[in-house]
């Protein structure tokens, strides 16, 4: 199975912050990687399918880039809608399996 | 447009069987596969099958595999997830998702409000 690791696992920022988070594959998986957002007691949402293609109603300020075994996430200024757990997860290769989360957090 | 749908919260003993389910109500059922996605107390997403409800073409993670049943009814548009004998390390929200029918390269693009489900004696 291909493993997924995220960093840092937490962050604490401020609102208009600019946040980047990554996520590595054990594997190269080309671009086939997405990332979700989930907010306590909410289902997760897809915001970035195909390392960087952003779900219709994503706002433009998150971006995602990234080929092969290395991943980013993008927040450009961040917003207090923002402050929750991002999952990466490949769709390279079944089972396609999650990152374990960046929780970010207002400082 | 999907809409997937979720059975109730449930507590059941350790031992016991369980079947949830996940209906979809706004689109075509046999045009996608199916996840369930389990996330316990406190922790992250772990996908633990998917299923092609068109013909119940099931692929389970290694770690879920002989522990749940997937299966699907694509006359009434709903997946199942199914236990028979529960255990307390089974607590947890179990999240079904839509897959599109390519499968590779896309994520899961609509999801149930999840099923949580507690063990407890």
């Amino acid at each position: 199975d291909i493993q997924m690791t995220q960093s840092p696992s937490s962050l604490s920022a401020s609102v208009g912050d600019r946040v980047t988070f990554t996520c590595r594959a054990s594997q190269s998986i080309s671009n086939y990687l997405n990332w979700y957002q989930q907010k306590p007691g909410k289902a997760p949402k897809l915001l970035i399918s195909a390392a960087s293609s952003l779900q219709s109603g994503v706002p433009s300020r998150l971006s995602g880039s990234g080929s092969g075994t290395d991943f980013t996430l993008t927040i450009s200024s961040l917003q207090p809608e923002d402050f929750a757990t991002y999952y990466c997860q490949q769709s390279y290769s079944a089972p396609f399996t999650f990152g374990p989360g960046t929780k970010v957090h207002i400082k | 447009e999907v809409q997937l749908v979720q059975s109730g919260a449930v507590v059941k003993k350790p031992g016991e069987s369980l079947k949830i389910s996940c209906t979809d109500s706004g689109f075509s059922f046999t045009t996608y596969w199916i996840a369930w996605v389990r996330q316990m107390p406190g922790k992250g997403l772990e996908l633990m099958g998917i299923i092609y409800p068109g013909d119940s073409d099931t692929r389970y993670s290694p770690s879920f595999e002989g522990q749940v049943t997937i299966s699907a009814d694509k006359s009434i548009s709903t997946a199942y997830l199914q236990w028979s004998s529960l255990k307390a390390s089974d607590t947890a929200i179990y999240y079904c998702a839509s897959l599109p029918i390519s499968m590779f390269g896309v994520g899961f693009d609509y999801w149930g409000q999840g099923t949580l489900v507690t063990v407890s004696s």
